[in-house]
Formats: C-alpha cells, structure tokens, sequence
C-alpha cells in the first residue's frame, strides 16, 4: 500500500530551527510536495522536490532523498506566525497525490 | 500567481436541502480540479478528482449520487452536497492544477468552504 509518515505534533520556540520528517512508500515517485496550514484555512503550497537534494526557499528549506524515501522540511529563525500544519505529499507514478495526515507545529514565546 | 476563487465561503442550510460550491480558476486553465474535505483538526480527505468534461472520479467511499460534481468549463468545477444532513457539516476545499505548468507545479488552492447544516 501506499504510505506516508509524519510526526502527528512538533513544539518548536520563538527565534529557533525545526526539522520535519516525512517518510513514504508509494507507487512510483513524480515528485514530493510541502503545505502549510493555518487552522480553518486552505493549504499554501511551500516546497516541490523532484530531485535529491536541497532547495532553499528563504526561511524554509525542504530535503530529498529518493533512494531512502525520505524528506524533511527546515523551518529557520522560527516565528509565531509559523505556528501551522505542515503537509508533506507525494505524487506517485500515476501524478496521484498521497497526502500526509500532517504535522502540527506548535511555536513558544 | 495563480488564483482559485471558491464560493461560499461559509453556508448554513437545512437538513434535506442541497448546496453548491463553486470552484474557478481566475487567471490559469484547470484540466484537473480536485475536491477534499476536512473535518476539525484532521488532515484533508481527497473526495473526488474532477476532469474537464468527463466524469469525476470519486476516492472509495465517497457517495457519487450525494456529491455531485460537475466539470463543464476548464474554469469552473462544482460540487453539489444532496440532501445535506448534519454529518455533512464539513470544509470543503477545492484545489487546481494549471494545464500549462504540466505534472510539475503546485496545485492551487481556493479558500475553502465551512458547511454547517442544522
């Protein structure tokens, strides 16, 4: 079957770095998505990795590693405003998205 | 960027009616549009994935005949809750994929509709 792992809760402080890990098994790989989402909001998209490796996005970084079916987002110089769900999604090899049931990341003061 | 307009935002209506919730892509051409919902504090459940016409292909589980949806322009796709009964009070969020950026790009999201039925 097709999976994808992600911590259920993180809790992060003010001003500090977070690592989120996601792990999958899918059919096939087209690439891996991260989300965030603010509570009764839609998700806005953050990252798309295809390639191993690391892209930087500012703040954010997102990380792949194919053969290990890993990823992890890295979120910097936390704020609270970055208190949200993270999504980590994969698109299989028939362009299918397989979402993650979601991180929540909780920033303190 | 992108934009996905989605409306309502919010409706309240009663049992045994029906609602509709539109989904429009402004600026780009949607082949595939996708609908989801969300229940309090749970990650988005995929409904059904709606082509430009042909019919929607609905996620094991998912009612056809209760979540009617329909995909008639590459702008526009929209989802029909029959006979709404409160179980169905949910968000509702549609999403977009841009026919021009491929299999590559981000999907967009519209902003989401809260269903609450009394």
């Amino acid at each position: 079957g097709q999976n994808i792992d992600q911590p259920t809760e993180m809790t992060a402080t003010e001003g500090a770095i977070v690592q989120i890990n996601c792990t999958y098994q899918t059919s096939g790989f087209n690439g891996l998505f991260w989300y965030q989402q603010h509570a009764g909001e839609a998700p806005t998209f953050l990252s798309y990795n295809v390639l191993d490796g690391l892209e930087e996005k500012g703040r954010f970084s997102s990380f792949l590693s194919r053969s290990k079916g890993y990823s992890y987002l890295l979120l910097k110089e936390l704020q609270m405003k970055d208190s949200a769900s993270y999504l980590c999604v994969v698109m299989d090899s028939n362009y299918q998205l397989i979402w993650g049931a979601g991180t929540k990341l909780i920033i303190k003061p | 960027g992108a934009v996905v307009s989605q409306h309502p935002s919010r409706v309240i209506c009663k049992s045994g009616t029906s609602v509709k919730i539109e989904c429009r892509s402004l600026d780009f051409q949607a082949t595939t549009m996708f609908w989801y919902r969300q229940f309090p504090k749970q990650s988005l459940m995929l409904m059904a994935t709606s082509n430009e016409g042909s019919k929607a292909t609905y996620e094991q589980g998912v009612e056809k005949d209760k979540f009617l949806i329909n995909h008639a322009s590459l702008t526009l796709s929209t989802l029909t809750v029959t006979s709404a009964h409160p179980e169905d009070s949910s968000f509702y969020i549609c999403s977009a994929r841009d026919r021009n950026r491929g299999d590559t790009g981000e999907l967009f999201f519209g902003e989401g509709s809260r269903l609450t039925v009394l």
